[in-house]
């Protein structure tokens, strides 16, 4: 069955220092993953995406994930956070087991210090 | 083109209402998702439809719910007899028709319902 772990609940970074937020993985077939990101009383956005094409991905607003299969891991990471960057952030999974329903898990929220 | 729209964004319920969520998918999407969040946890998928038929509902609880996307208008969930635990944020998302895949899904802003 697939599962998701986001392994920090709570990420905490200053203004203009890198963002990573580590996501590991199970799926017993070529899983589809995503990163959505949900702003404070807003809706879901999708930053980016992984369908079996290249494993280093790029998303809107400078954010990045790498899929890399040995370690079943697709962190998210962004060289230098903005204020703007403050919200919760869902890594999700998809493959044919579960007829391609989306899996997620249970969201890092990141805090930008000034 | 507008978004996926939900309503309404806040909904208060005594325990024993009803509640009822709207959803309208965007324009040209006839897939329609259900998703329940509960607080400080991911998105928990509950239901999925397409125009006049339930495709796969094997995440709604047993009882008390239930959704509908018509044929005309939006897709409906609907909780009966409310309880305490039925405090979350529903969110809908749309897709169009790509076969079974749940990609690229839009989400609404969600419903927010407490019930008191």
């Amino acid at each position: 069955a697939q599962s998701v772990t986001q392994l920090d609940s709570h990420v905490s970074v200053s203004e203009g220092t890198p963002v990573l937020l580590r996501c590991n993985y199970s799926s017993s077939y070529s899983p589809s993953l995503f990163w959505y990101v949900q702003h404070p009383n807003k809706g879901l956005q999708l930053l980016l995406k992984y369908t079996s094409a290249a494993t280093l991905v790029k998303g809107i607003n400078g954010f990045e994930a790498e899929f890399k299969k040995s370690e079943t891991s697709f962190h998210l990471t962004k060289p230098s956070a903005h204020m703007s960057d403050a919200a919760e952030y869902f890594c999700v999974v998809s493959d044919r087991s579960s007829n391609y329903q989306l899996i997620w898990g249970a969201g890092t929220k990141l805090i930008i210090k000034p | 083109n507008a978004g996926v729209m939900q309503n309404p964004r806040h909904l208060v319920r005594r325990r024993g209402q009803e509640a009822r969520l709207r959803c309208s998918p965007m324009k040209g999407h006839s897939h329609v998702y259900w998703y329940r969040q509960l607080p400080e946890e991911g998105l928990k998928f509950m239901v999925y439809l397409q125009k006049e038929n339930i495709i796969d509902e094997s995440g709604m609880p047993k009882e008390r719910f239930s959704a509908e996307f018509p044929k005309e208008g939006p897709s409906i969930l609907r909780i009966q007899q409310v309880v305490r635990g039925d405090s979350a944020a529903y969110f809908c998302a749309s897709s169009p028709a790509l076969g079974a895949r749940a990609t690229e899904a839009f989400f609404g802003q969600g419903t927010r319902l407490t019930v008191v």
